[in-house]
């Protein structure tokens, strides 16, 4: 069985440009989430889905981050403008259903300078 | 508030060592517990996942206990290998309506075991 697909693994952005972080998750998982992991601690949830919904986004800075899930299937999160303190490594995981295992992907270690 | 922590941030240990990794949690009312490893540059694999229902879960030499009354749990690695070197987190789910999927993590243990 594949696992969560993430692309890409690496990002060097300068502060002020944008980005946009792939993720597919494993098929026949309803509910996808998007984390942030900042060094030394651990992931934070910013959004999840159920289907094409967005269940939970409260955790998100919807001033520079935006996330779409189309078609219920594959995500992606997208920052704009980034600032320094969005350097961190963005991980995407899926699951059956709320509530139920969450299983990762690698991430996206992002770096903004 | 919901809250996980973990101690010790750090442990070294001798291969053979049988260890235990603790987490805490604020608020008993949780709906699950996962423990996970990190390996560096890399994502998390999920190891045990226990239901609030359950006292315990095992995989091969991994045990997880989880004792909701006083809100922890914790993970007990036997015969320790150089390959379980990696950083451990703990997450928990609480039961909290619309919220229910979101996982709150823990800083994480970061494990090394030497030959």
């Amino acid at each position: 069985e594949a696992g969560v697909a993430q692309s890409p693994r690496y990002k060097i952005i300068e502060k002020r440009q944008s980005v946009a972080f792939w993720c597919n998750p494993i098929s026949g998982h309803a509910t996808l989430y998007w984390y942030q992991q900042i060094l030394g601690q651990g992931p934070k949830l910013l959004i999840q889905f159920q289907n094409n919904g967005v269940v939970d986004d409260s955790q998100l800075p919807k001033d520079r981050f935006s996330a779409e899930r189309l078609k219920g299937v594959d995500s992606t999160l997208k920052i704009q403008p980034a600032k320094l303190e969005d350097s961190a490594v963005y991980l995407c995981a899926s699951s059956l259903a709320q509530g139920s295992e969450q299983y990762f992907g690698p991430g996206t270690r992002l770096t903004v300078t | 508030k919901q809250e996980v922590t973990q101690i010790p941030a750090a442990l070294s240990v001798p291969e053979g060592e049988n260890l235990v990794l603790n987490c805490s949690f604020t608020d008993s009312a949780i709906y699950n517990l996962q423990w996970f490893r990190q390996d560096p540059g890399k994502g998390l694999t999920s190891l045990l996942l226990i239901q609030s229902s359950q006292r315990e879960q095992t995989s091969g030499r991994l045990n997880a206990s989880l004792d909701k009354s006083s809100g922890r749990s914790t993970l007990y690695i036997a015969a320790s290998q150089p390959g379980d070197s990696a950083t451990y987190l703990c997450a928990v789910r609480w039961d909290r309506g619309s919220t229910l999927g979101r996982l709150y993590f823990g800083r994480g243990t970061q494990l090394t075991v030497w030959p």
